[in-house]
């Protein structure tokens, strides 16, 4: 079945810093990509959509220019998250749909713990 | 808007006992219906996924219903153990290159 990675799965930062996240699409082409993110106790919430060739659209509330999003290739999105704080400290998810044919859906990365000290 | 919620929001049932979680959304106009089970502090695992065409599915001691025209799906758990005990999630998508709408999830605990 399609997989989808995330890099790093955990990242521990001092505050201030900026944190890059990779998901990639191991066996199959995504020209969108998901980024959703989970606070404590929450359910994951829908960040920014993520467009291969073109800039990302955001969710009402999120920062575009705080999470910095870049899909260069068709199995490649990042998130950047710049000046981390501890607020930012957060589970980070990405997913990718499957291209053509019926019976398909969203494959789910591993998703991205940080913690922001 | 799509709104996903999930009854109960807790849930404590001693082991061997079988089990309903609830999941509600307000479009019906859904692609698929997916049910994840999440553990504390770890990602996503899929467990169930019911095509918008179809009306249940079934895995091992699981079973997932769907009831599009009135905006329901159940996870019946039967013979809970302990290793069941996470944290439910059910989420709908809309289309197959849409967002997924999450419901808040049903944190399940079965004590031995």
């Amino acid at each position: 079945g399609a997989v989808v990675s995330q890099h790093p799965s955990w990242v521990i930062c001092k505050s201030g810093t900026s944190v890059k996240i990779e998901c990639r699409s191991l066996d199959f082409q995504a020209t969108t990509m998901f980024w959703y993110r989970q606070f404590p106790k929450q359910s994951l919430m829908l960040m920014a959509t993520s467009n291969e060739g073109s800039k990302a659209t955001y969710e009402q509330g999120v920062e575009k220019d705080k999470f910095l999003i870049n899909h260069a290739s068709l199995t490649l999105s990042t998130l950047t998250v710049t000046s981390a704080h501890p607020e930012d400290s957060s589970f980070y998810i990405c997913s990718a749909p499957t291209s053509g044919g019926a019976g398909e859906t969203q494959y789910f990365g591993p998703g991205t713990r940080l913690l922001v000290l | 808007k799509q709104e996903v919620t999930q009854i109960p929001a807790a849930l404590s049932v001693p082991e061997g006992e079988n089990l309903v979680l609830n999941c509600s959304f307000t479009d019906s106009a859904i692609y698929n219906l997916q049910w994840f089970r999440q553990d504390p502090g770890k990602g996503l695992t899929s467990l169930l996924l019911i095509q918008s065409s179809q009306r249940e599915q079934t895995s091992g001691r699981l079973n997932a219903s769907l009831d599009k025209s009135s905006g329901r799906s159940t996870l019946y758990i039967a013979a809970s153990q302990p290793g069941d005990s996470a944290t439910y999630l059910c989420a709908a998508l809309k289309t197959s290159y849409d967002k997924v709408i999450f419901g808040p999830g049903t944190s399940l605990s079965v004590i031995p």
